[in-house]
């Protein structure tokens, strides 16, 4: 009975590698979120849908692209992976207005 | 800009020792706050929130938190830890009437340790 999922848990790629993140939630929620948490544990919010549509779209580079197919699936593509990018993406689903938002279990991706 | 402050970077508790954690956000508007909790390799899972009504909430595992408007702070209290409390505490902040995006705002979080 997985509330917020994510897969893969841990991704391992090159530099200038293409690489996706899928995140699905179950709860009915129609609001859906991308975090990047860094080495020191702080976390930034990268993205929000609401019912598909882009409604926060924080400073990021333009290599990160959300994509909504429906309510329920939020996922992230990232081109030209640089080292930067290391990091543990949380996925994250509310719903719409100021609500708790219930996290994934994290995509922890470690560029070399 | 909002911004949420959590002062102490490092708590080392014996068990059975009490906790507070401070949290202090800057917004001068109606607030959502939240306290939620990293364990050791693992997803963050909300403790506890406060919407509005009683300032002193409850939540799971023992923890409460007290909103005190004046001071804009939200602090987390346990009057007893246990080793399994040991993990990441993060507080966070929904500014209400920003925008129609919850944009929730993070604290950098305390790292709590407990000896056993």
């Amino acid at each position: 009975d997985t509330a917020v999922s994510q897969t893969p848990k841990y991704l391992v790629t090159q530099m200038g590698n293409d690489k996706s993140i899928k995140c699905e939630q179950n709860l009915g929620h129609d609001t859906m979120y991308w975090y990047k948490q860094d080495s020191k544990k702080f976390l930034k919010i990268m993205f929000s849908y609401n019912n598909k549509e882009l409604i926060i779209n924080e400073t990021v580079p333009n290599r990160f692209s959300p994509k909504s197919p429906d309510k329920a699936h939020l996922n992230l593509h990232i081109n030209s992976l640089e080292l930067g990018d290391s990091a543990v993406y949380f996925c994250a689903s509310s719903h719409k207005g100021y609500y708790e938002q219930y996290f994934g279990p994290g995509t922890r991706l470690t560029v070399t | 800009a909002q911004s949420v402050s959590q002062h102490n970077h490092h708590v080392i508790l014996s068990e059975a020792a009490s906790l507070e954690l401070g949290c202090n956000y800057s917004y001068g508007g109606t607030v959502n706050l939240f306290w939620y909790v990293q364990y050791p390799g693992q997803h963050l899972q909300l403790l506890l929130k406060y919407f509005s009504g009683d300032p002193l909430v409850k939540g799971i595992k023992g923890f409460e938190a007290e909103f005190i408007k004046s001071k804009f702070s939200f602090n987390l209290r346990k009057p007893s830890v246990q080793w399994s409390d040991t993990a990441e505490y993060f507080c966070a902040v929904i500014p209400m009437g920003y925008s129609s995006a919850s944009k929730i705002i993070f604290g950098s979080g305390t790292r709590l340790s407990i000896r056993p």
